[in-house]
């Protein structure tokens, strides 16, 4: 089956700083790649997708991008904010029902 | 509306106790999912289901049952409760679009205590 590793596991910024995290999967047929958000206490949010006929996908602040030769994705953050501090979460999919998610990075943004 | 909900938020369980956790979804959506979240382990699939009547096994299945008979409801199951199942459990509904988006919208979460 699939198996995504994402890295790295925390992350700390400051506040204005750029942010990336990265994920890599193993099945070469996956062709969809949604990023969650998980604020503390809260539930896991849809925050952007990519799928794998793009590259690259761009959401005011939040981007991502597809390496589908070398199997990986990563999620951009750019000018990080406070309210930014999460858990991220990557995943992948053949499009099918099911995700496979990665095991999370705490991201702290500190003022 | 509602999106999901989840019952209960909180339970304490006493080894060996069954309990049923309840999900409900109003969006119409066809897939159901029951997630466990373990500190540094992600969200590890339990099972999920693809449409009313259905049910199929996830990643992490083993001391579980499900049970979809209305199509709102997805129904997660401990028959004898173990200290090892102590999780935050998650359910989600979603939908796929032409094969390529799995999208999925996540419940509150149950926290689960197992003594």
């Amino acid at each position: 089956g699939e198996n995504v590793e994402q890295h790295p596991s925390t992350l700390s910024v400051q506040e204005g700083d750029s942010a990336v995290i990265k994920c890599t999967y193993s099945d070469s047929a996956s062709n969809y790649f949604p990023w969650y958000k998980q604020e503390l206490g809260k539930r896991p949010q849809l925050i952007i997708d990519i799928r794998s006929n793009v590259g690259e996908k761009k959401d005011q602040r939040i981007a991502v991008t597809l390496n589908k030769t070398a199997k990986h994705f990563s999620l951009h953050i750019t000018e990080t904010q406070p309210e930014d501090s999460a858990v991220y979460f990557c995943a992948a999919s053949r499009g099918y029902s099911t995700l496979t998610f990665g095991k999370g990075t705490m991201l702290l943004v500190s003022p | 509306n509602a999106g999901v909900t989840q019952t209960p938020k909180f339970r304490v369980l006493k080894t060996g106790q069954s309990m049923t956790l309840l999900c409900a979804q109003d969006m119409n959506h066809e897939y159901m999912y029951w997630y466990r979240q373990d500190p540094g382990m992600g969200l590890r699939l339990i099972h999920y289901s693809v449409g009313e009547g259905t049910t199929a096994k996830g990643e992490v299945p083993d001391g579980y049952n499900v049970s979809r008979l209305k199509k709102q409801n997805f129904l997660l199951g401990l028959e004898s409760a173990a200290p090892s199942q102590t999780s935050v459990y998650f359910c989600a509904s979603g939908f796929t679009t032409s094969g390529e988006r799995s999208v999925q919208y996540f419940g509150p979460g149950t926290r689960l205590t197992v003594l």
